[in-house]
């Protein structure tokens, strides 16, 4: 089945415990993304990624870092978790990057960071 | 810079009957592409509608169906005979370049029976 995982699904944590969370394809997209969703802004882009080793900051990166070492996983970091993290995060993919093609989307990962 | 803006926070409406969800959206560029997407209470994130921005003609997909009105930048969900599995949260989006796509603040829609 053609998806995108994310894990884990739920995270409680604490301010400081650095903590990743994964997020895989198996559809062989070139594109991938993070977004975080919070209650009256939607969701925003955190990073993105146009290929493999080719990443780049979305509308609130700072306190995330991203990697692409290999086509079908984009992790997302957070060194220093703090409480303003806490937040629903959601990965997405696409077949390419451009305007044209449909995103699909994780189930997301439910952060809090107390 | 490219905005999307949902007005409505929440919207109710009646099993059977329709109901309209308003965005509206800013840009400078030419190409593009919008869309709705539906968050029921799983979180997941499912692709309602599509319309490219070079189609005049409004994009459709059984009960859903768009009124894309480009001099105006608005882009709104009109759902035909409502049912209980529509209740979500429904996310206008615009997708602008390779990288940029932005979402509205969305709108809660509950189904009522």
């Amino acid at each position: 089945e053609a998806q995108v995982t994310q894990n884990p699904r739920y995270l409680i944590t604490v301010t400081g415990k650095k903590l990743t969370v994964t997020c895989s394809q198996n559809m062989n997209h070139e594109y991938m993304s993070w977004y975080r969703q919070d209650p009256g802004l939607g969701l925003r882009q955190i990073y993105y990624s146009m290929n493999v080793e080719v990443t780049d900051k979305g509308d609130v990166p700072e306190g995330y870092k991203v990697s692409r070492k290999e086509k079908r996983n984009f992790p997302l970091i957070l060194e220093s978790p703090s409480p303003n993290q806490t937040s629903l995060y959601f990965c997405a993919s696409s077949l390419v990057a451009g305007v044209y093609n449909e995103q699909f989307f994780g189930p997301g990962t439910r952060l809090t960071v107390l | 810079a490219q905005t999307v803006t949902q007005s409505q926070p929440e919207m109710s409406v009646q099993e059977a009957e329709t109901v309209t969800l308003s965005c509206t959206y800013d840009t400078s560029e030419s190409n593009y592409y919008l869309f709705w997407y539906k968050q029921p209470p799983s979180r997941q994130m499912i692709l309602v509608i599509r319309q490219e921005a070079y189609k005049q003609q409004n994009a459709t997909e059984n009960r859903f169906s768009v009124n894309f009105q480009k001099a105006a930048k608005s882009f709104s969900l009109k759902i035909s005979d409502s049912q209980l599995g529509d209740t979500a949260m429904y996310f206008c989006a615009g997708s602008y370049n390779n990288n940029d796509m932005r979402f509205g603040a969305g709108t809660r829609l509950t189904v009522k029976p």
